[in-house]
């Protein structure tokens, strides 16, 4: 079975501090996410990797900044935390199969992220 | 824009009880339609993936199913148990986005003893 790790299960951090959110899976996906998950607001995509030092914005990509410099690790920075990003945060994976209709997503067990 | 919509977004029915959770989608052109279940503070359990050539898909107790046509999935669970209670999501990847997928909100089930 495919494993994605999120280093954090709780973290708490203070107003101004850089924040560090690591993912790792290890089957060797070329397509890595980040997502956000809030009450009401559902699953939101901050930001999509396709390969090693490829990005993309996702829909909320505003004060989130990514690196993949390894295929297995995605990380996602908090340059200058703010109350507003307290959230959980979703690492996902996939395998990129081009046009198939049998890519399937896998997530790690998430990081809940208190901004204080 | 493609949307995705769970309703009802919360069900409570006692133990033993089948029942259907809903999922529909504006844009029928889609590469596949996936079924996930959180459990409360954690993250995603893949339970189904329905390609867009398929009908249903089937695992234990879970059936899913797939109208494309008609934009909707339909999550079927048979004689429900207390710890089927969690959040069932519902996602679409559309064939305009690639690897992006598209989430419903979820619906929240709660299976009473």
């Amino acid at each position: 079975d495919v494993k994605v790790t999120q280093s954090s299960r709780y973290l708490v951090k203070r107003t101004g501090e850089k924040v560090f959110l690591e993912c790792v899976q290890d089957m060797d996906h070329e397509n890595m996410f980040w997502y956000r998950q809030d009450p009401g607001l559902g699953l939101r995509l901050i930001y999509f990797s396709y390969d090693v030092k490829m990005k993309e914005k996702g829909d909320i990509p505003e004060g989130y900044s990514v690196s993949r410099e390894k295929k297995e690790r995605f990380s996602l920075i908090l340059e200058s935390a703010s109350t507003n990003q307290t959230s959980m945060y979703l690492c996902a994976s996939s395998l990129y199969v081009g046009y198939s209709t049998n890519e399937k997503l896998f997530f790690g067990s998430g990081t809940q992220l208190s901004v204080l | 824009k493609q949307e995705v919509t769970q309703i009802p977004a919360a069900l409570s029915v006692p133990e033993g009880e089948n029942l259907v959770l809903n999922c529909s989608f504006t844009d029928s052109a889609i590469y596949n339609l996936q079924w996930f279940r959180q459990d409360p503070g954690k993250g995603l359990t893949s339970l189904l993936l329905i390609q867009s050539s398929q009908r249903e898909q089937t695992s234990g107790r879970l059936n899913a199913s797939l109208d494309k046509s008609s934009g909707r999935s339909t999550l079927y669970i048979a004689a429900s148990q207390p710890g089927d209670s969690a959040t069932y999501l519902c996602a679409v990847r559309p064939e305009t986005s690639g690897s992006r997928l598209t989430f419903g909100e979820g619906t929240q089930l709660t299976v009473n003893p």
